[in-house]
């Protein structure tokens, strides 16, 4: 089946610093999306990517939808610590796939040291 | 604010006893989806629905589990005879077509002792 590999699973950085992870799939995916789920809460979308080589940014955060459309990354930058939770990537896979079934990774953990 | 709402947050249930877990989509959206979540995983696929269909079930567990969404009320996940394996949070999203942004409830938290 369809599988999300995400890095790094978990990170502790200093404020201010940037972060970047990454997700990358052996399948390609229509859609990448982004999200953050904070303790105790669902998960919140920050970006949406449709094209490949598609890149955009949300505040301090700016995404990429890889060329391959197997792999999409995420940079932070200038964290602050609010930035803390762990962030999934989602995989919106082709139409004969089922466009609706999400396809997450299994998270990165951020931890913000003030 | 009319997001996805969820009820109940946290539900606790001994062996055996049926767990009932509802989802309000958002305002105009007619399309719910089912995950479930483990401890340190990602959300994985149970169930899509539309007004009174069941779309797609094909992450589902054959037994026990049930998912229905009323032209009336909210969206139910039903778990009957429920065992420790169950414990996860179930999260409900909802969208207003098939190919649009799936936004997400806060979850419930089934603890099963």
């Amino acid at each position: 089946g369809q599988q999300l590999n995400q890095s790094p699973q978990s990170m502790f950085i200093q404020e201010g610093e940037d972060v970047s992870m990454n997700c990358t799939s052996s399948s390609i995916f229509n859609t990448w999306l982004w999200y953050k789920q904070d303790p105790g809460e669902g998960p919140v979308l920050l970006i949406a990517l449709y094209k490949a080589g598609e890149l955009t940014s949300n505040g301090r955060l700016t995404a990429q939808f890889g060329i391959t459309r197997k792999d999409s990354f995420l940079n932070i930058s200038a964290s602050i610590p609010s930035d803390v939770g762990i962030y999934f990537c989602a995989g919106q896979p082709p139409h004969t796939s089922g466009t609706y079934k999400y396809i997450f990774g299994t998270g990165t953990r951020l931890k913000v040291l003030a | 604010n009319a997001g996805v709402m969820q009820n109940p947050r946290h539900l606790v249930r001994r062996r055996g006893q049926e767990a009932r877990l509802r989802c309000s989509p958002m305002k105009g959206h007619s399309h719910v989806y089912w995950y479930r979540q483990l401890p340190e995983e990602g959300l994985k696929f149970m169930v899509y629905l539309q007004k009174e269909n069941i779309i797609d079930e094909s992450g589902m567990p054959k037994e026990r589990f049930s998912a229905e969404f009323p032209k009336e009320g909210p969206s139910i996940l039903r778990i009957q005879q429920v065992v420790r394996g169950d414990s996860a949070a179930y999260f409900c999203a909802s969208s207003g077509g098939q190919q649009e942004t799936q936004y997400f409830g806060p979850g419930t938290r089934l603890l099963v002792l």
